[in-house]
């Protein structure tokens, strides 16, 4: 069965770059979640998008954006990237308010 | 607001023996309620839930969770480890009732020794 797809997996940035992260829902899913999950840290909810608008925002920095596009994938967009945004970023997608399914995320080392 | 207390942050228990993953929670409606399984450099995977229907839950790879809102515990637990049960496992709870948004518990090693 298809599941959700995340891309890159792996990214290296520098202190102030731009990253741009990618995420593929599971077929006829409606709503797409990021979380950022920190090194020896659970999950934290950034954002989430239900038929491409915005439903929820959690602890998302300012320098962070995000957009459900009409083919349902979604980018996340970190600007000013800093030290501490180096996390592991997962993308979950469900349909009708039903489970969440994640993707393999994406680890993002900020050096 | 929802929240999730998992009351282990490490467990270790022998191959075979039963495991017992502890977690209460707050929620101020019906929550739907989750177990998640995340192996080492791995993405999560969905163990079980609960979403208001049988108040026990039997989830994937002998797991299973049973719902008591009299003790606001959902504890997760399998009668006999397998080494490959090793993993962090974190008890989660639909955040909201209209966005489906999840929060995690802090998340529980398992340890199994053989």
């Amino acid at each position: 069965a298809a599941g959700v797809i995340q891309s890159p997996r792996h990214l290296i940035k520098e202190k102030r770059e731009t990253a741009t992260l990618k995420c593929y829902p599971i077929p006829r899913h409606d709503t797409v979640y990021w979380y950022q999950q920190g090194p020896g840290q659970d999950p934290q909810f950034l954002i989430s998008f239900y038929e491409k608008m915005q439903s929820d925002k959690g602890s998302i920095p300012d320098r962070f954006s995000a957009q459900q596009f009409s083919d349902y994938h979604s980018e996340l967009n970190m600007s000013s990237l800093e030290l501490g945004d180096s996390a592991l970023y997962f993308c979950a997608s469900s349909r009708d308010r039903g489970s969440a399914f994640f993707g393999q995320g994406t680890r993002l080392t900020v050096v | 607001a929802q929240s999730v207390t998992q009351l282990d942050s490490h467990v270790s228990v022998s191959e075979g023996t039963p495991v017992l993953l502890r977690c209460n929670y707050s929620s101020s409606y019906s929550p739907s309620l989750f177990w998640y399984v995340q192996h080492p450099n791995k993405g999560l995977q969905l163990l079980l839930k609960y979403t208001s229907a049988a108040t026990l839950v039997k989830g994937i790879n002998g797991f299973e969770a049973e719902f008591k809102k009299s003790e606001t515990s959902f504890h997760l637990t399998k009668p006999s480890a397998h080494m490959s049960d090793a993993a962090e496992y974190f008890c989660v709870v639909s955040g909201s009732s209209n966005t489906g948004k999840l929060i995690f518990g802090q998340g529980t090693t398992l340890q199994v020794k053989p």
